[in-house]
């Protein structure tokens, strides 16, 4: 069964520094998304991305944050300044064409920011 | 407005036994209600979805209820196993381009023996 997989499982990075988290949404998807959640906590909406722009952002989703799909199959999320508070789980989710698609998620990258 | 309540945060269920989890919500916007499961260090899968013109949908051992007078929608999973234990999140969808998800805040299951 395809899925979404996401890359590295685990970043570990300097408070101030820039991350790249990478995803590689199911091949025939359309439609993508970022998700984090904070441990123990629930799961929240950051970002919708549809036809190379983004069609919905969250009020988490500051300027430091940008996604980009830089090619056919990449999806990446971008924080140009990491906070303390951006440690969390970050999760990539796609969705095919279709008014009942699901959201399929990956397994998620750690962000551990020091 | 955009929350989905849901309880309860954790469940103790014998094996056999029937696991129910339910999930409140205001904004009529809604217009898809996902369950996912989670696992420990895996991302949400999806487990069972309904739509708000339906009022039950089942899979297997797993049902959803949904009361769209009363905004509200439960979970339940008959015959529960110890491989069910995981962490159960109710979702809501927002339509449009988007598609947003809101999720509830997650319920703890465990299933003993």
């Amino acid at each position: 069964e395809p899925e979404v997989t996401q890359t590295p499982s685990h970043q570990v990075t300097q408070m101030g520094q820039e991350v790249i988290l990478r995803c590689v949404p199911i091949s025939n998807h359309l439609y993508f998304y970022w998700y984090r959640q904070i441990l123990g906590q629930k799961v929240e909406f950051l970002v919708s991305f549809y036809n190379n722009e983004i069609s919905e952002k969250s009020e988490i989703f500051d300027d430091q944050f940008s996604v980009e799909r830089p090619d056919g199959s990449n999806f990446t999320l971008k924080i140009r300044s990491t906070k303390l508070e951006d440690s969390a789980m970050y999760f990539c989710a796609s969705r095919g064409t279709g008014s009942y698609q699901p959201q399929h998620f990956g397994d998620g990258t750690r962000l551990s920011i020091l | 407005q955009q929350q989905v309540k849901q309880s309860p945060q954790s469940l103790i269920v014998q094996k056999g036994g029937i696991s129910i989890i339910n999930c409140a919500y205001e904004n009529t916007a809604f217009d898809y209600f996902p369950w996912y499961q989670q696992f420990p260090g895996k991302g949400p899968a999806l487990l069972i979805a309904i739509r708000p013109d339906v009022s039950e949908k089942k899979e297997g051992r797993f049902t959803i209820s949904f009361n769209k007078s009363a905004k509200q929608f439960s979970l339940h999973i008959m015959d529960s196993q110890p491989g069910d234990s995981a962490t159960y999140f109710c979702a809501a969808r927002t339509g449009g381009t988007a598609s947003k998800l809101t999720f509830g805040t997650g319920t703890r299951l465990q299933v003993t023996l």
